[in-house]
């Protein structure tokens, strides 16, 4: 079975400061994709990056960037220079490509969440 | 722009109500989602549907049943409301999958309570 684990529960920062938010996944299947969302105080998760398993290369996208790790089964985000406006509850997820009946159909594992508290 | 709806924000129910939370998508997806969220347990898989009239049961079906009778609808059934489910329901939404697997599009939830 799949798992996602987010050991941190709760992370606090400085505005400007450098954060990092840990994934560590768990899955049997060779194909498989990883996600980011976010949850602001709205409450809606908003999609943040998708990654298969094919794919190691680091991606950054403005002030966010992802290390994804085969070897250590991890798919790390880094927020660099936070904000405020970064305050939320962040998600880590895992899909595998192929389920027990031959698909997927794309459903999620999710993990914990990490609340991130950025202050001013 | 990639828009799903769900009916209420907020819901107040008492126990043993029949409880309907409806979704809406209209971005013409096949594979809608049904999650639950509860603080230091993430989000957890209720029921999904891939096709209309089509649904399978995610890790957490047991007190829910859905329905789609229409691709852009995806409807979740409370069918005698608990305490216990007292809870976040998000819907999700997303294209059809098998590989590559796309990412899912939530609604912004409802919050119910059942007292």
């Amino acid at each position: 079975a799949q798992k996602v684990t987010q050991a941190q529960t709760e992370i606090s920062v400085v505005e400007k400061e450098d954060v990092t938010l840990d994934c560590v996944y768990e899955t049997r299947d060779t194909t498989y994709y990883l996600f980011w969302y976010k949850q602001p105080p709205s409450g809606e998760l908003v999609f943040l990056i998708r990654r298969n398993s094919f794919d190691e290369q680091n991606e950054i996208s403005g002030r966010y960037s992802w290390n994804f790790q085969k070897s250590t089964s991890s798919f790390n985000f880094t927020i660099t220079a936070s904000q405020v406006v970064d305050s939320a509850v962040y998600f880590c997820a895992l899909s595998e490509a192929r389920g027990a009946g031959g698909t997927s159909y794309g459903k999620l594992t999710f993990g914990q969440g990490t609340i991130l508290t950025v202050h001013p | 722009d990639v828009k799903v709806t769900q009916s209420s924000r907020y819901l107040v129910k008492r126990t043993g109500e029949k409880v309907f939370l409806e979704c809406v998508q209209d971005m013409d997806h096949e594979n809608m989602f049904w999650y639950r969220q509860d603080p230091g347990l993430g989000l957890r898989l209720i029921y999904f549907s891939y096709d209309v009239k089509m649904k399978e049961k995610g890790d957490i079906p047991e007190g829910y049943s859905v329905s789609r009778e229409k691709k852009e609808r995806f409807s979740l059934i409370l069918e005698s409301a608990s305490t216990n489910q007292t809870s976040m329901y998000l819907c999700a939404s997303s294209l059809a999958t098998g590989h590559p697997v796309y990412e899912q599009y939530f609604g912004p939830g409802t919050r119910l309570t059942v007292t």
